[in-house]
């Protein structure tokens, strides 16, 4: 059971906006920042959101993060079959540990 | 460009110490501004932090794994290396290396991620 709880599965088409939940308590999103990870299929974990909604060099502005209370959120706009990935949010905790969703597996229909 | 690269082996028995060591190139640990973490991910499931150290040996350990885990630096080598004692069965996962950003104590970003290992405990 993960900390951080986020839906297991999302789906699109090519084109659309989709957004994945990630929801915690105030010991860890409540007070802390977010940050987002992308993995593609058979592949590490890659850096997509850090601090709630600052994007990477690299990173295209089709992804974004927003925070609010205990929960947050990645938009991904223009939905690309490239994207079909498994999506994992992440905060520090106050307990005191790092802590992960279980990740969400979007699909590009 | 830092790049790193897990390395140990992908078998390890019930009761044993898994021991994985990461490779940093491209870059010095000794550079400051930066912890050096380890990650795991169960098959199929999520990420699980394991801990960090910074090159000054300074280390934070997931509460969860702490009594277990030892995670070590040896600047002269550019490596970091993890040990986790008393392997079960649910310790076969993944193991990721990765450089997090130091903002504040807690750290920031996961900015690098080696490759992974896949390590098995079995007889």
């Amino acid at each position: 059971q993960s900390v951080l709880t986020q839906p297991p599965s999302a789906s699109g088409t090519p084109g659309q906006r989709v957004t994945i939940s990630c929801s915690g308590s105030s010991s860890n999103i409540g007070s802390n920042y977010v940050y987002w990870y992308q993995q593609l299929p058979g592949t590490a974990p890659k850096l997509l959101i850090y601090r709630n909604n600052q994007r990477p060099s690299g990173v295209p502005d089709r992804f974004s993060g927003s925070k609010s209370g205990t929960s947050a959120s990645l938009a991904i706009s223009g939905l690309r079959s490239e994207d079909e990935a498994d999506y994992y949010c992440a905060a520090w905790d106050d307990s005191p540990s790092w802590v992960f969703g279980g990740g969400t597996k979007l699909t590009v229909l | 460009q830092v790049q790193l690269q897990e390395s140990g082996p992908g078998l390890v028995k019930p009761s044993q110490t898994l021991s994985l060591t990461c490779t940093v190139s491209g870059g010095s640990i000794s550079s400051g501004g930066y912890y050096w973490s380890w990650i795991r991910q169960h098959p199929g499931k999520g990420l699980e932090w394991i801990g960090y150290i910074y090159y000054s040996g300074s280390t934070y350990y997931n509460p969860s794994l702490k009594s277990r885990v030892t995670i070590s630096v040896d600047t002269s080598k550019n490596q970091f290396s993890l040990k986790l004692s008393s392997v079960t069965a649910a310790d076969t996962a993944v193991y990721y290396c990765a450089r997090v950003v130091i903002v504040d104590a807690r750290g920031d970003a996961f900015d690098i991620w080696g490759q992974g290992t896949m390590v098995t405990v079995s007889s």
